[in-house]
């Protein structure tokens, strides 16, 4: 089973600046990783898909990298509702199992 | 616009069976291109898929629920639904369904999540 780590498990940052989120995978995964945000009480919201595609209606300042083992998100300049849990999600194996990273909760700071 | 809604008991005794059921509007749960699945997630924990189904009744597993676990989809209804047996204490979480992008994995829509606590 691949493993999936996120880091920092907290991040504070003032609103207006820019967030930079890390997620790393035990073996590579290509580009077959998913960006979701979550906020308190709502469904999970996918962001981005095949590791750097904005999904449909995802504003701009949302952004992804990376390939293989090691993925990032950016959130170019935070706005207020953009304070959430992010989760990354490795689905290489299609269609056998896919995990989930344990999350990044991004604060006010 | 697609919309998925989870329904079913909230509390459910140790040894018993839990059972979910997905309603699915806006959209049929016959097209082609996306299959449909349950993901969990227990207090504290991350994220966990629980096992995913086409329409014509297809299904897989998480391995590590897999002799517990059995998804089924009732087309005429427009919903799909998740039963697993024997369930303890480790089975309490807030469980989704969504929709998953066939080929891929990637989940583009849930439900707002029930939750379900095993306990006497």
């Amino acid at each position: 089973e691949i493993v999936m780590t996120q880091s920092p498990a907290t991040l504070s940052v003032s609103p207006g600046e820019r967030a930079t989120l890390s997620c790393r995978a035990s073996q590579s995964v290509g580009s077959n990783l998913a960006w979701y945000q979550q906020t308190p009480g709502q469904a999970p919201r996918l962001l981005i898909y095949g590791a750097s595609t904005r999904a449909t209606g995802i504003p701009a300042r949302f952004s992804g990298s990376g390939s293989g083992t090691e993925f990032t998100l950016t959130i170019s300049s935070l706005q207020s509702e953009d304070f959430a849990v992010y989760y990354c999600q490795q689905y290489n194996n299609w269609p056998f199992i896919f995990t989930f990273g344990p999350g990044t909760r991004l604060d006010i700071k | 616009q697609l919309q998925l809604q989870e329904s079913g008991p909230g509390l459910v005794k140790p040894s018993e069976t839990l059972s979910l059921t997905c309603s699915v509007s806006g959209g049929s749960i016959s097209s082609s291109g996306y299959l449909w699945g349950w993901i969990r997630q227990p207090p504290g924990k991350p994220l966990e898929w629980i096992g995913s189904i086409y329409y014509s009744g297809h299904t897989y597993y998480n391995p590590s629920l897999n002799s517990r676990v059995t998804l089924s989809v009732d087309t005429s209804k427009n919903h799909f639904s998740l039963q697993l047996n024997s369930v303890t204490a480790a089975d309490t979480a807030v469980y989704y369904c969504a929709r998953l992008v066939d080929g891929y994995n990637f989940l583009d829509c849930w439900g707002q999540g029930t939750q379900v606590t095993v306990s006497s």
